[in-house]
């Protein structure tokens, strides 16, 4: 069973255009976390929300977190071939001492 | 100041057969993971450690081992490698966003 459900899990746009990924839960989290992965890498860390509601943006990147902390969004404005890549939301729960990785979007801005 | 390293970054593995993957930080985190990674099923948790001597498992230990002698390593062990650990893992550690390592992409033939 997955605990973070992602979508869509593929998503291929052209450069210039707006895009949604969701990360949603039945589950209450502490804290969400986003990351983005390159072939071949780890994933980075882009941003972590902790409170219900919050909102973050990175540059061209919105997070936000629900209101009942059980689900993320992620929108990038204006997208460039450099957000092309793999975005995880993790989720942490106290109980278990970890974070719950959702099943990733794979993101394609084609030029 | 180099982060979390793994090594090594590739390798085959015949069924039945023994490695340690390797993984190193050197910021000093208390928190240490690994984790697998399959196509569309996210990241797994296998074993974390909160310090040094400490360990636990995660989601998915079977077949797997650990040990945490010192802060700085949290070697991975398999033991009778089966084609079901093909797989890519990653170490990590924390405080408190994840800092991963790029991973050791293994094959078990």
């Amino acid at each position: 069973t997955q605990l973070l459900e992602q979508s869509p899990q593929f998503l291929s746009i052209q450069e210039g255009e707006n895009l949604t990924v969701y990360c949603n839960s039945s589950s209450v989290f502490s804290s969400l976390q986003w990351y983005r992965q390159e072939p071949g890498e780890g994933p980075v860390l882009l941003v972590t929300v902790v409170t219900g509601g919050e909102v973050k943006k990175l540059k061209r990147l919105t997070f936000q977190f629900g209101d009942a902390r059980k689900d993320s969004s992620l929108h990038i404005t204006a997208a460039q071939p450099g957000d092309t890549g793999l975005y995880l939301c993790a989720g942490y729960r106290n109980t278990g001492n970890q974070f719950y990785f959702g099943t990733g979007t794979s993101l394609t801005v084609i030029p | 100041n180099a982060g979390v390293t793994q090594t090594p970054k590739f390798r085959i593995l015949k069924i039945g057969q023994s490695m340690t993957l390797q993984c190193t930080q050197d910021m000093n985190h208390n928190y240490m993971y690994w984790y697998r990674q399959d196509p569309g099923m996210g990241l797994k948790l296998i074993y974390y450690s909160v310090g040094a001597g400490i360990t636990d498992k995660g989601e998915v230990p079977n077949g797997y081992n650990v040990s945490r002698s010192t802060t700085e390593d949290f070697p991975l062990r398999l033991e009778l490698a089966a084609p079901s650990q093909t797989s890519v893992y990653f170490c990590a550690s924390s405080y408190p966003g994840y800092t991963f390592g790029s991973g050791t992409r293994l094959t078990v033939v």
